[in-house]
């Protein structure tokens, strides 16, 4: 069985300060890792994937498969960060990926 | 469209009553899944289409749930006898091709469905 850890439900920080979203996974299989982001009345979209190994809005995430972990980072939170992220592993639904969610994470940046 | 629509945005309905939600997902895209999403937890599969063929329906909670897409296009979510469990938002989301392992998946904005 596949399942996606985020283990705060709430993180406050303030402008300028590191942030760092915590997500664990387990799943047996070779996975593949995304955040998604939901900022205020507006959709689900994508943040990045670990695949494309980039950095996307400031932010990064690195596959650790020792640590079974995919913690989003970032090194200056902005105001505009403030949003519900979102873990998710991609386990195939036929020939297609369906994905298996964490229960996310509201990230509250303040001045 | 620009996006994945659905509709109705927002429905409350009875304790028993039938309910469908509708979906257009962005034209050409071959791939649809529906999502639940109870209040304060991440979203939960539901079913998966490919065309028209509905490939897994691993995640419908029970048979009073039943989802279609007749044409490969519009999908639709059909809850049965609707129980208060079954409040919360159903997502649509689509992808471009069968494989979608890797590419983006695009979301509705998601139907808010509350059982009274």
């Amino acid at each position: 069985a596949q399942r996606v850890t985020q283990p705060e439900k709430l993180l406050s920080v303030f402008k300028g300060a590191p942030v760092e979203l915590k997500c664990n996974y387990s799943y047996s299989g070779s996975p593949e890792l995304f955040w998604y982001v939901q900022y205020s009345r507006q959709r689900l979209q994508l943040l990045l994937r670990h695949i494309s190994r980039e950095s996307i809005k400031g932010f990064t995430a690195d596959l650790n498969k020792g640590e079974t972990s995919f913690h989003l980072k970032k090194p200056f939170a902005q105001e505009e960060d403030s949003a519900m992220y979102y873990c998710a592993l991609s386990g195939r639904a036929g020939t297609a990926s369906k994905l298996t969610f964490g229960t996310g994470t509201r990230l509250q940046v303040t001045l | 469209g620009a996006g994945v629509s659905q509709s109705p945005r927002y429905k409350v309905a009875k304790r028993g009553q039938d309910v469908a939600l509708r979906c257009d997902p962005i034209s050409g895209h071959v791939s649809l899944f529906w999502y639940q999403q109870a209040l304060g937890q991440g979203p939960e599969f539901l079913t998966y289409f490919q065309n028209e063929a509905q490939l897994d329906k691993s995640g419908l909670p029970s048979d009073r749930f039943f989802a279609e897409r007749p044409e490969g296009s519009v999908s639709t979510l059909k809850i049965q006898r609707t129980q208060q469990e079954d409040s919360a938002v159903y997502l649509c989301a689509s992808s471009p091709d069968a494989f979608s392992s890797g590419n983006t998946i695009y979301f509705g904005e998601g139907s808010w469905l509350t059982v009274v």
